[in-house]
C-alpha cells in the first residue's frame, strides 16, 4: 500500500534528451510537491499544485513542465536535459502541513 | 534562499547515547518539522512543531522551538542503530499545503 509512489526509480540519459517522471499518491490529497535534492543533500521546492492547479513555481527553467491530469498524479517532464539536471527529484503530498514523500526518482544525465 | 540550518552537519555516537541535532531559520514561520531521511529513500516525517509550542515529545524524540531565537532542536534518546539516517528541519510558513523550506540536514550515524 504504496502512500506516494514514483516512476522510474533510476533514469539514466543522454543531455538533450526529454524525459518524464510520474508520481501517483492515493492518500487522498489536494495538494502535491515536486521538490530536488541536489548531490549535497540540499532540497528545494520546485512545483506545487493543488487540486490539479499550479500554485507555486520556484525560480525553475521552462524545460521543466510539470502536469497534474486529476488531483491524484503530477508528473514533471523534463525537455533537453543538461547535466546539471542530474539530481534525485521528490514527490509529496498534503492534505495540511505535514507532508508524504515519494521514494524519489535517481536521474543521471550524461 | 536556504532558510533552516542545521548542527552539525554530521554527528557519529555509540549506540544508547542521546543525539541532539540543531536547526536554526531565519524569517517568522507557523511550524517547524523534522523528517528523517534514510540512504537511498524518500523523507518521513516525525514530527511537528507549531509556532506557540515551545516542547513536544514523541516516543523517544523530543523537540524544542525557541522562536525568539528561531531555532529548534531535536533530541533522540537511546539511540539505535537503526536511527543512522540524515534528518533535516523544514519550516512551513502558514497552515495550511505550502511547500516546505528545508535544511540540508545532519548526518547521524549511530555506532552498535
Amino acid at each position: 500500500d504504496t502512500a506516494v509512489s514514483q516512476t522510474p526509480k533510476y533514469l539514466v540519459t543522454q543531455m538533450g534528451n526529454d524525459k518524464s517522471i510520474k508520481c501517483e499518491q492515493n492518500l487522498g490529497h489536494d495538494t502535491m510537491y515536486w521538490y530536488k535534492q541536489d548531490s549535497k543533500k540540499f532540497l528545494k521546492i520546485m512545483f506545487s499544485y493543488n487540486n490539479k492547479e499550479l500554485i507555486i513555481n520556484e525560480t525553475v527553467p521552462n524545460r521543466f513542465s510539470p502536469k497534474s491530469p486529476d488531483k491524484a498524479h503530477l508528473n514533471l517532464h523534463i525537455n533537453s536535459l543538461e547535466l546539471g539536471d542530474s539530481a534525485v527529484y521528490f514527490c509529496a503530498s498534503s492534505a495540511q502541513e505535514t507532508q508524504y514523500f515519494g521514494p524519489g526518482t535517481r536521474l543521471l544525465v550524461l | 534562499s536556504q532558510q533552516g540550518e542545521e548542527d552539525p552537519q554530521a554527528l557519529s555516537i555509540q549506540e544508547g547515547e542521546n543525539a541532539t541535532m540543531n536547526c536554526s531559520y531565519k524569517t517568522s514561520i507557523n511550524n517547524l518539522q523534522w523528517y528523517r531521511q534514510n540512504s537511498g529513500r524518500g523523507l518521513v516525517h516525525l514530527i511537528l512543531i507549531r509556532s506557540n509550542e515551545r516542547e513536544k515529545h514523541s516516543g523517544r524524540l523530543r523537540v524544542t522551538l525557541d522562536t525568539s531565537k528561531k531555532s529548534s532542536s531535536l533530541l533522540i534518546t537511546a539511540s539505535r542503530a537503526a536511527d543512522t539516517a540524515s534528518y533535516f528541519c523544514a519550516t512551513g510558513f502558514d497552515s495550511g499545503n505550502t511547500p516546505l523550506v528545508f535544511g540540508k540536514g545532519t548526518r547521524l550515524s549511530v555506532i552498535a
